[in-house]
């Protein structure tokens, strides 16, 4: 079946460093990738849409050039967190579907941040 | 805007059933069912489009109302591996941008 990797599942590092993150189907081509930043015990909350070959489009609120997103092959999406700060510790997931109306959004396992 | 989950959390005994709803106050495409383990990523659990039918495979089941921008979640005859946050993701047109609902954490206990 249709499946996302995510890499790396968890990071530790200083604050005031960048960290990239990858997504990638591994057996689909994926257009349109989504990045999601889950606190815990609370839902999902959509930070962007990532479309191959263009602009991410930010949900209101997410500030684009602290969370870079570059989509720059069908099956590879990157969310890089630049300067990051201890608030932006979180648990970040990416999902992929493909491209079907009635096919489900595929998650990768996520990436824990943790800033120091 | 978010769909709204009850209950927030359930616990049950082994064997019994639970309904989880979701609700929307848009109008609907589709809506997705995950769970969630602690520390895991989601896992899709089942699809609904808009047309009213109800899907399930082994004891869980889900139905979606369309008219009522509602859908439900049944889970019969639970087991402890049913334990987790349960959400419902909606889409308003074919898209497929989610927007999930708080969640409902199920607790399923001996």
């Amino acid at each position: 079946g249709a499946v996302v990797s995510q890499h790396p599942s968890r990071v530790i590092c200083k604050s005031g460093t960048s960290v990239k993150i990858e997504c990638r189907s591994l057996d689909f081509q994926a257009t349109t990738m989504f990045w999601y930043r889950q606190f815990p015990k609370q839902s999902l909350m959509l930070m962007a849409t990532s479309n191959e070959g263009s602009k991410a489009t930010y949900e209101q609120g997410v500030e684009k050039d602290k969370f870079l997103i570059n989509h720059a092959s069908l099956t590879l999406s990157t969310l890089t967190v630049t300067s990051a700060h201890p608030e932006d510790s979180s648990f970040y997931i990416c999902s992929a579907n493909q491209g079907r109306f009635d096919q489900p959004q595929h998650f990768g396992d996520g990436t824990r941040l943790s800033i120091l | 805007q978010q769909p709204v989950q009850s209950p927030q959390a359930v616990i049950l005994r082994e064997g019994e059933d639970a309904v989880i709803n979701c609700s929307s106050s848009k109008a609907l495409y589709s809506v997705h069912w995950y769970r969630q383990k602690h520390g895991e990523a989601p896992v899709f659990l089942m699809i609904l489009l808009k047309g009213g039918e109800q899907k399930g495979h082994d004891k869980i089941s889900a139905s979606f109302n369309e008219k009522k921008q509602q859908s439900s979640l049944y889970l019969t005859a639970s087991q402890l591996s049913y334990s987790g946050t349960y959400f419902c993701g909606t889409e308003v047109n074919a898209g497929n941008m989610l927007t999930f609902g708080g969640g409902t954490r199920l607790m399923v206990k001996p």
